[in-house]
């Protein structure tokens, strides 16, 4: 059963446009969700994260919501750019726990 | 130094065979994890030490075979491998950000290939 969920396979968008993927979670338990970003050939880079207590968390281009009474949480970026194109993870751990469980992720193409 | 280095990068082993995949931070971070990640799937969890001990096993066949040597290393011993093991391992390091989030840190992977 996943505990994570990123419903869309992948997001094509026009450069200097917002980008904005999905991510949806059934654990309640979980208090705190992280973004990764994916390029071919490399391991994941951690991008910005949000504690359950919070709402949003924004640094520089990227910004995170959480609705907690919806189970869901999106990652915005505003301008999209070229560089954006990548795998990003949605991902959430529970009480610092170890175990960090990942959604299957979101291909973003970042059209000129 | 803000790197965990895995290594080799590729690595192509028949059933019978034995190798290990190697993996090294100098961050000073207190957990290591190894990952397998298939094409179009998710990273999954394998194996997590904490302060140089096995904490986390998730129910991984004992063909794979972790040892953390110092808190420094962290390898993964394969033996008698299936053609399906064949996929991308990740190691990871982590530390509890200012934020209170746990953050991993990813080497760049061993492609495994059994054949």
């Amino acid at each position: 059963d996943q505990q994570v969920k990123q419903n869309s396979p992948s997001l094509s968008v026009q450069e200097g446009r917002i980008s904005i993927l999905n991510c949806d979670y059934t654990n309640s338990m979980f208090d705190y969700f992280l973004w990764y970003k994916k390029y071919p050939a490399e391991g994941p880079t951690f991008l910005i994260s949000i504690s359950s207590i919070k709402d949003k968390n924004e640094d520089g281009r990227f910004t995170v919501f959480l609705n907690k009474s919806a189970k869901h949480l999106s990652l915005h970026i505003v301008p999209s750019q070229p560089g954006d194109s990548a795998v990003y993870f949605c991902a959430a751990t529970q009480n610092r726990d170890d175990k960090i469980i990942f959604g299957k992720g979101t291909r973003l193409h970042i059209l000129p | 130094d803000t790197e965990v280095t895995q290594t080799p990068k590729h690595l192509v082993m028949g059933m019978t065979n034995k190798k290990s995949l190697k993996c090294e931070q100098h961050m000073g971070h207190r957990a290591m994890y190894w990952y397998k990640q298939k094409a179009k799937k998710p990273p999954e969890l394998m194996f997590v030490y904490s302060y140089e001990k096995l904490s986390i096993n998730e129910s991984v066949p004992s063909r794979f075979s972790p040892e953390c040597p110092n808190s420094s290393l962290l390898n993964l011993h394969l033996h008698a491998l299936q053609p399906e093991d064949s996929a991308l391992y990740l190691c990871a390091s982590s530390q509890v950000q200012h934020s209170g989030a746990n953050v991993l840190t990813f080497g760049a992977g061993s492609r495994l290939t059994v054949l």
